[in-house]
């Protein structure tokens, strides 16, 4: 089975603060995805990573980056938490070996800027 | 661009019932892939069923049924003798076949299989 492991659960972190989010998958999947994730809107795209220090960006990507050095690691950076960055992340993986490749998920990260 | 709408945000079924969650997209496209996710209260977001556009006959997983309408873009999943693990967050998604991999998803239904 594909494995996403996200670092925290929960996290808490002081508005300024530079954090870090970290995600590693052990399928040797191509492509790796943040998402965050808030009630009433689903998921959105905030970066995503087709190849190692490849990157794009989603549909929110403001306020964020993203590092990719190895295949199986992808982070997500943001550079000065502010308050509206408080909400749940979900890191997600996928082959890109044929179309239509489901993405597998972590367990997500609820982060609280105070 | 693309859209994905689930007009239900919160749902109930009494166990060993059936329920369906209903699901509607936009997209100027004919080729595509339609997904099903589920998010337990523990969080994991977990691929209940995948529907490939080109595809008339509608895709089954055990208890988990859609039906698929394409010219309608609709995508509704049905849940056959829901049980009280069926509760969750269900979200609808969209992929176009092209080189994004990129999920659109939907704003999510809430289940409540009630016992």
């Amino acid at each position: 089975d594909v494995k996403v492991t996200q670092s925290s659960r929960y996290l808490v972190k002081r508005t300024g603060e530079k954090v870090f989010l970290e995600c590693v998958q052990d399928m040797d999947h191509e492509n790796m995805f943040w998402y965050r994730q808030d009630p009433g809107l689903g998921l959105r795209l905030i970066y995503f990573s087709y190849d190692v220090k490849m990157k794009e960006k989603g549909d929110i990507p403001e306020g964020y980056s993203v590092s990719r050095e190895k295949k199986e690691r992808f982070s997500l950076i943001l550079e000065s938490a502010s308050t509206n960055q408080t909400s749940m992340y979900l890191c997600a993986s996928s082959l890109s070996r044929g179309v239509g490749q489901p993405q597998h998920f972590g367990d997500g990260t609820r982060l609280s800027i105070l | 661009a693309q859209t994905v709408t689930q007009s239900q945000p919160e749902m109930s079924v009494q166990e060993a019932e059936t329920v369906t969650l209903s699901c509607t997209y936009d997209t100027s496209e004919n080729n595509y892939y339609l997904f099903w996710y589920k998010q337990p209260p523990s969080r994991q977001m977990i691929l209940v069923i995948r529907q490939e556009a080109y595809k008339q006959q509608n895709a089954t997983e055990n208890r988990f049924s859609v039906n698929f309408q394409k010219a309608a873009k609709s995508f509704s999943l049905k849940i056959s003798d829901s049980q009280l693990g069926d509760t969750a967050m269900y979200f609808c998604a969209f992929m176009m076949m092209d080189s994004s991999y990129k999920l659109i998803f939907g704003s999510g239904t809430r289940l409540l299989v009630r016992p």
